[in-house]
């Protein structure tokens, strides 16, 4: 049974770094094609990706965000972590991880996502 | 603004059809498989169509999903009050070393 569990601060300031860590169980992020990614969604909006890392480290970002995430594994933690830079209350969302299905893009089980906002 | 383009809502009546419509480029859609998925009020999105027209475990076949070209249709047929929720369709993008893009989301209404 694959679970994902995003941990991270509620409330940031702007201008501040934002880490956000997601817990996995039931996969192993060694194991060759598997990925998790990050997925986010400002209240009342659309879904926005945010990136991808793959079993063998490779990874993927937005394009428009590229300059402020990093995406960074640790498989012996089962672990996920985002890191956002420059924070501001666009900002402000749920961040979701998620595991990366079979099918290109797909993601197929999904964290319960965690609220983040942005505020001096 | 989302690069993949949805209708903002949809509505139907209970026992009726509905499709949802997704518009993407060559970049996008062209070139890459379709996935769907439904995120009902306060919950995280669930996959609910993936590679244009595969339906996971557990999903009813009252789902279905179709794509030509550059464009993605998802289809809920005798719709269910439990069926209101968001729609977004999301592909795989080409261009600029791979990434993965989302529709605006379609607003699902059962009246």
């Amino acid at each position: 049974q694959i679970t994902l569990k995003e941990s991270g601060p509620t409330l940031v300031k702007p201008t501040q770094t934002l880490t956000l860590t997601c817990a996995f169980s039931g996969f192993s992020l060694s194991s060759s094609g598997v990925a998790v990614g990050w997925i986010r969604q400002p209240p009342g909006k659309a879904l926005e990706w945010l990136a991808l890392i793959y079993w063998d480290d490779d990874k993927r970002y937005s394009p428009s965000l590229r300059s402020r995430l990093t995406i960074t594994k640790d498989t012996s933690k089962n672990q996920v972590v985002l890191t956002v830079t420059n924070m501001d209350s666009v900002d402000t969302a749920t961040y979701y991880c998620a595991h990366r299905g079979a099918a290109v893009g797909t993601m197929d089980y999904w964290g319960q996502g965690t609220l983040v906002t942005v505020s001096s | 603004q989302s690069v993949l383009t949805q209708p903002p809502s949809a509505s139907g009546t209970p026992g009726q059809r509905v499709t949802i419509s997704c518009s993407g480029s060559s970049s996008n859609i062209g070139s890459n498989t379709v996935n769907w998925y439904q995120q009902l009020p306060g919950t995280a999105p669930k996959l609910l169509i993936y590679s244009d027209n595969q339906r996971p475990s557990g999903v009813p076949d009252r789902f279905s999903g179709s794509k030509s070209g550059t464009s993605a249709s998802l289809a809920i047929s005798g719709l269910q009050s439990e069926d209101e929720a968001d729609y977004y369709c999301a592909a795989w993008d080409d261009s600029l070393n791979g990434f993965v893009v989302f529709g605006g989301g379609t607003k699902l209404t059962v009246l």
